[in-house]
Formats: structure tokens, sequence, C-alpha cells
């Protein structure tokens, strides 16, 4: 089944203890993004991929890390998490069939709360 | 930088019609996204415009004026199942950024 999965699901953690979220799609997309949702500001890009080696930054980069070894995955880095950090992730994929303006297939979402 | 608008609350009634609007202003443009999110799931894909005009897909229906940057989402024959948020996106001028609105949650009631 083509899919977008994320690990984990719920993830409940301390200020500063270093976390990452997993990102992984079996549909050999090239574009991949991660974003953050939060009530009233919806949902904003945090850092996004090209292809493999190759990331740049979104509207949310602080406080984030990404890297893209593979085309498969794309992790979510927190060094330092904060608790203005607690919010709902979404990492999507893009096959860019049309150039890069290609609907995103999102993962199902990572809670986070940062204590 | 890229700005989007849209109400944030509607509410119709089962068998109705629904017209979301959705006003932007962008830098740049490559193409403009609508996505269905029902609550605690991720975003689901509607529709896509890029050229000016209507596009129709069933009881969904997309509009789009580059020259107002302007969109509306079109929900026909409203079903209880329509009750979700709609997310209104832009695809910037590079094609790498795609940017949100704060989307539109839609009630429908019997």
């Amino acid at each position: 089944e083509a899919q977008v999965t994320q690990n984990p699901r719920y993830l409940i953690t301390v200020t500063g203890k270093k976390l990452t979220v997993t990102c992984s799609q079996n549909m050999n997309h090239e574009y991949m993004s991660w974003y953050r949702q939060d009530p009233g500001l919806g949902l904003r890009q945090i850092y996004y991929s090209m292809n493999v080696e190759v990331t740049d930054k979104g509207d949310v980069p602080e406080g984030y890390k990404v890297s893209r070894k593979e085309k498969r995955n794309f992790p979510l880095i927190l060094e330092s998490p904060s608790p203005n950090q607690t919010s709902l992730y979404f990492c999507a994929s893009t096959p860019r069939r049309r150039g890069v303006t290609d609907e995103q297939y999102f993962g199902p979402g990572t809670r986070l709360t940062v204590t | 930088g890229q700005n989007i608008d849209q109400p944030t609350e509607m509410t119709a009634t089962e068998g109705a019609i629904v017209q979301i609007n959705c006003t932007y202003q962008t830098s740049g443009f490559n193409g403009l996204f609508w996505y269905q999110q029902h609550a605690g799931e991720a975003p689901t894909f509607l529709s896509y415009n890029v050229l000016d005009g209507l596009e129709e897909k069933g009881r969904f229906s997309s509009f789009l004026s580059r020259s107002k940057g302007y969109s509306y989402l079109l929900l026909k024959e409203l079903q209880m199942k329509d009750s979700a948020s709609y997310l209104c996106a832009v695809m910037g001028a590079a094609g790498n950024k795609l940017t949100f609105g704060g989307g539109t949650r839609v009630l429908v009631k019997p």
C-alpha cells in the first residue's frame, strides 16, 4: 500500500531532551516536507527536501533539523525541544509528476507535547 | 512572502451548497490547492488549479482567478461527512514551498 508513515504517533517529552520523529514513504517520491499545525495558525512548513541531500528551510525552521540521506526517509530532529514546539506535526511527500506542482500525500501526524 | 485568507468557520444544512472563499497575496504563484481535513486526521487532496476557471470533480468544484488573487471551493449536495476543515494552499513560484491558509471549519447540520 502506497503511504507515508510517521513514528511515533504520540510523544510526551521534557524540555531539552533530544528527539527524532521519523518519516518514510514507499512511493519513490522526490519531494518531502515537514509541517506543524497549531490552532488558529494552520499548517506551517518547517523544512522541505527536493531530493536526496537537498534540503531547505520553510517558514518556521528555528529549533528543527532535518536530513535526507536516502530518498524514502526524511527525519525531523529536535535537538533541544522547548514547550513552544508542542504541536501536531505532519510529514508529506510529492511525486512531482507535473514538475513540482502536484498533490502532497500526508502522513498520519505526530502529536508532540513538550513539558 | 505569501498571505492567504479564508473564513474561520461556516455552517450549512445537509443537502445544501456551501462556497468557501480564499484570497491570496503572493510574491509568486505556481498553483492553488484545496485540501480536506477531518478532526485529528491528515489533510487529503481535493483539487488543484493553476489556470483561471472552474475545475469540477463530482460534488466538489474549485475556481481560480489569478488576476484577483481569488479562489473558491464549492461543495454541493452537502452530506454530514463533509463536516471538516478545508485548507487553501498556494504553491510559490519556485514550486517548492506550499503555504497554507488557516483553514475553514465547515459544520453540516441535519
